[in-house]
């Protein structure tokens, strides 16, 4: 089993969807969680942190539920610009990437 | 600012050569993680130094990889001899200092190099 694993993909959803990603890992030490995008042939770049409370910026919301290892990736009124691969990271005694799910807004 | 810079941003190579990479962090970060995807796969952590100290090489495949940051600035990685399945694209980050507690800083990627193996 993968330590960080996420929804497979991609996702096609029109302009102004709401679509939602879902990340889940295995080791229940890991310490602080994130989300990054990458667009195509890009470098991962830091989307938010995810905090225990929850956390909205703007359009994008995360959670986090420890007890079940889930991490969640909510995004509203979704914009062309937010194509991209969203990674899952997790850290503990480093950082662990989760594959990525591809997200593909229409017009 | 400058951001993280990496060198080259290609390389090709035949199997049994020698690359180094550099990468050169945002100035006054002390940490410089090094990462691989290969293709097909997910981003895999290689090694972390904090300064010019190697504080985590358990991702290191093998001891063909080699990675030095002398006077804890840039870094470099090289590979000897390179093999086939050495091919993908190695980033590195760099951070600030770690957040009380231990959290991690927010890490800042580099463009990678996309080094292939034929």
């Amino acid at each position: 089993r993968k330590e960080v694993e996420q929804d497979p993909g991609p996702f096609n959803v029109p302009e102004g969807a709401t679509v939602a990603f879902n990340c889940t890992y295995s080791n229940s030490a890991s310490q602080s969680f994130f989300w990054y995008r990458q667009d195509c042939r890009k470098e991962p770049k830091l989307l938010m942190s995810v905090y225990s409370s929850g956390n909205e910026d703007g359009r994008f919301t995360a959670q986090l539920n420890r007890a079940s290892q889930y991490i969640s990736l909510l995004i509203r009124d979704s914009k062309l610009s937010d194509s991209a691969t969203y990674l899952c990271v997790v850290y503990g005694q480093n950082f662990v990437f989760g594959p990525g799910t591809r997200l593909s807004v229409l017009p | 600012e400058a951001g993280v810079t990496q060198f080259p941003s290609h390389s090709v190579i035949e199997k049994g050569q020698t690359v180094t990479l550099r990468c050169d962090p945002i100035s006054g970060h002390d940490n410089l993680y090094w990462y691989r995807r290969v293709m097909g796969k997910e981003i895999k952590f290689l090694l972390h130094f904090v300064k010019e100290s190697k504080q985590d090489e358990s991702g290191m495949p093998n001891n063909r990889f080699l990675a030095e940051r002398t006077g804890g600035t840039y870094s470099t990685l090289k590979v000897q001899p390179a093999e086939l399945e050495d091919s993908g694209v190695y980033f590195c980050a760099s951070s600030q200092v770690h957040l009380d507690g231990g959290q991690p800083n927010e890490q800042y990627f580099g463009p990678g190099t996309r080094l292939t193996v034929t």
